[in-house]
């Protein structure tokens, strides 16, 4: 089974700061890992995904993850923080069978300070 | 890159009746489809997985009789919550395994459910 555990419900972060949104995966294979954006009211949108290649994934708006076996994680960083960068982040967990169920995180609310 | 239509985006409806859900395939077959439940500030809760042509597959703990699904086409998968209550109140998508390219999921854009 898989399961993700994201570690802060709530991070605050200043306009122009390290963005650092950490999570912890479990899973007996070899996990896909994947982070998503929600908006309020509004879907899913993939930031980036872990599929066995490279550790290191870059993703859309300047956001990446690094893909730690040894520490089972995968945080997402983003060197500056922005405005419009609050929001609801998701990290999720499959086991790389194309048809496999995707599971979620509890979420971290990314709240920037002006 | 692959599109699922989720309809529609927002609906209120009186204590008892049903409401359908649809999500639809526009470029592509999703013969899996993910049903997932999302309450006020909590994360997604997976409900059923749904294959075109066979039964879907509820999570535990989710009632099958309420939550009907239907994945009569490749391109077409609907929950349909019978009897609604306001407990059922809540932000229901639907995502498919992305058959493009890359490996990942399609979500819909979301339906938000009001039972009043």
């Amino acid at each position: 089974a898989q399961s993700v555990t994201q570690l802060g419900s709530h991070v605050s972060v200043s306009e122009g700061a390290l963005v650092l949104l950490r999570c912890n995966y479990s899973s007996s294979v070899p996990p896909y890992l994947f982070w998503y954006v929600q908006y309020p009211n509004q879907g899913l949108q993939l930031l980036l995904k872990y599929t066995s290649a490279a550790t290191l994934v870059k993703g859309i708006n300047g956001f990446e993850a690094e893909f730690k076996k040894s520490e089972t994680s995968f945080h997402l960083t983003k060197p500056s923080a922005h405005m419009s960068d609050a929001a609801e982040y998701f990290c999720a967990v499959s086991a790389g069978n194309r048809d496999d169920k995707i599971i979620f995180g509890k979420g971290t609310r990314l709240h920037i300070l002006p | 890159g692959a599109v699922v239509s989720q309809h529609p985006s927002w609906v209120i409806c009186k204590s008892g009746t049903s409401v359908k859900i649809e999500c639809r395939s526009l470029d592509f077959q999703a013969t899996t489809m993910f049903w997932y439940r999302q309450f006020p500030k909590q994360s997604l809760m997976l409900m059923a997985t749904s294959n075109e042509g066979s039964k879907a597959t509820y999570e535990q703990g989710v009632e099958k009789d309420k939550f009907l699904i239907n994945h009569a086409s490749l391109t077409l998968s609907t929950l349909t919550v019978t009897s609604a209550h306001p407990e059922d109140s809540s932000f229901y998508i639907c995502s498919a395994p992305d058959r493009g390219g890359g490996y990942g999921y399609t979500f819909g854009s979301g339906t938000r459910l009001t039972v009043v």
